[in-house]
C-alpha cells in the first residue's frame, strides 16, 4: 500500500518570503499521480498542483512549484513571494493511475499548517 | 456556479440516529467519491463510484451505506451514529487520470 509523509507537522514563513514544505511517498509502482491540496480555514480543499511521475519537468503554478525527485520519492512544494491568503493546512496525496478499483483513490499525507507571519 | 456541492454544510445530530448527507456534481465527471477528515485533520477515502457503480470500499462500518441514483449524484446515509463518527466529511469528484475537485464538507457532530 501506499503511504505519503508529510514530516513537518507545522511551518511559518514571512510575508513576501519563500517556504518549502515537504513530503515523501512509499510506492512500488512506476507510474503515478501527485498533488498538493490546500485547506484553508474554510476547510475547502483547494487543488494547488499537481505532477504526473513520467514528466521530468517539475509542474509550475504560478508562485507554486515542485521538487519532484522520484527516485528519492520525495515532492516538495515551494511557495515564493508568501502572501498571507497562503495560510492553511497544505497536503500532500498520491495516487495510481486508473486501471483497478482501489486506483482512484487518494492518500493523503498528515498535513502542515503554515502559517504566514505579516 | 458551485462544482461539487454538499447538503447540509453542518449537521448536529444525538447518537443513534440515522442522517443522510448530499453531494451533487456539475463537472460532467464520471467518478465520485466520500472522504472522512477526523479531528486531527487526517483524510481518509471511504468511498468511491465510477459511473454509478461502487468501486472502491474501504473498512467502513456497515452503518455507512453510500447510494449513487445517477452520475452527478452521491449520497451518503449513516445510520445508528456514534460519537466517533463526528469529523468532516467530504465528497470529490473527478475524471478518470484526473485531479479530483472536493465539495465544501459537511461537519458533522454527534452528541
Amino acid at each position: 500500500a501506499q503511504t505519503v509523509t508529510q514530516s513537518q507537522p507545522e511551518m511559518s514563513v514571512q510575508e513576501a518570503e519563500t517556504v518549502t514544505l515537504s513530503c515523501t511517498y512509499d510506492t512500488s509502482e512506476s507510474d503515478y499521480y501527485l498533488f498538493w491540496y490546500k485547506q484553508p480555514p474554510s476547510r475547502q480543499m483547494i487543488l494547488v498542483i499537481r505532477q504526473e511521475a513520467y514528466k521530468q519537468q517539475n509542474a509550475t503554478e504560478n508562485r507554486f512549484s515542485v521538487n519532484f525527485q522520484k527516485a528519492a520519492k520525495s515532492f516538495s512544494l515551494k511557495i515564493s513571494d508568501s502572501q498571507l491568503g497562503d495560510a492553511a493546512m497544505y497536503f500532500c496525496a498520491y495516487r495510481s493511475p486508473s486501471g483497478g478499483g482501489s486506483n482512484y483513490k487518494l492518500t493523503f499525507g498528515k498535513g502542515t499548517l503554515l502559517t504566514v507571519n505579516p | 456556479d458551485t462544482a461539487v456541492s454538499q447538503t447540509p454544510k453542518y449537521l448536529v445530530t444525538q447518537m443513534g440516529n440515522d442522517k443522510s448527507i448530499k453531494c451533487e456534481q456539475n463537472l460532467g465527471h464520471d467518478t465520485m467519491y466520500w472522504y472522512k477528515q477526523d479531528s486531527k485533520k487526517f483524510l481518509k477515502i471511504m468511498f468511491s463510484y465510477n459511473n454509478k457503480e461502487l468501486i472502491i470500499n474501504e473498512t467502513v462500518p456497515n452503518r455507512f451505506s453510500p447510494k449513487s441514483p445517477d452520475k452527478a449524484h452521491l449520497n451518503l446515509h449513516i445510520n445508528s451514529l456514534e460519537l466517533g463518527d463526528s469529523a468532516v466529511y467530504f465528497c470529490a469528484s473527478s475524471q478518470v487520470n484526473h485531479e479530483q475537485y472536493f465539495g465544501p464538507g459537511t461537519r458533522l457532530t454527534v452528541t
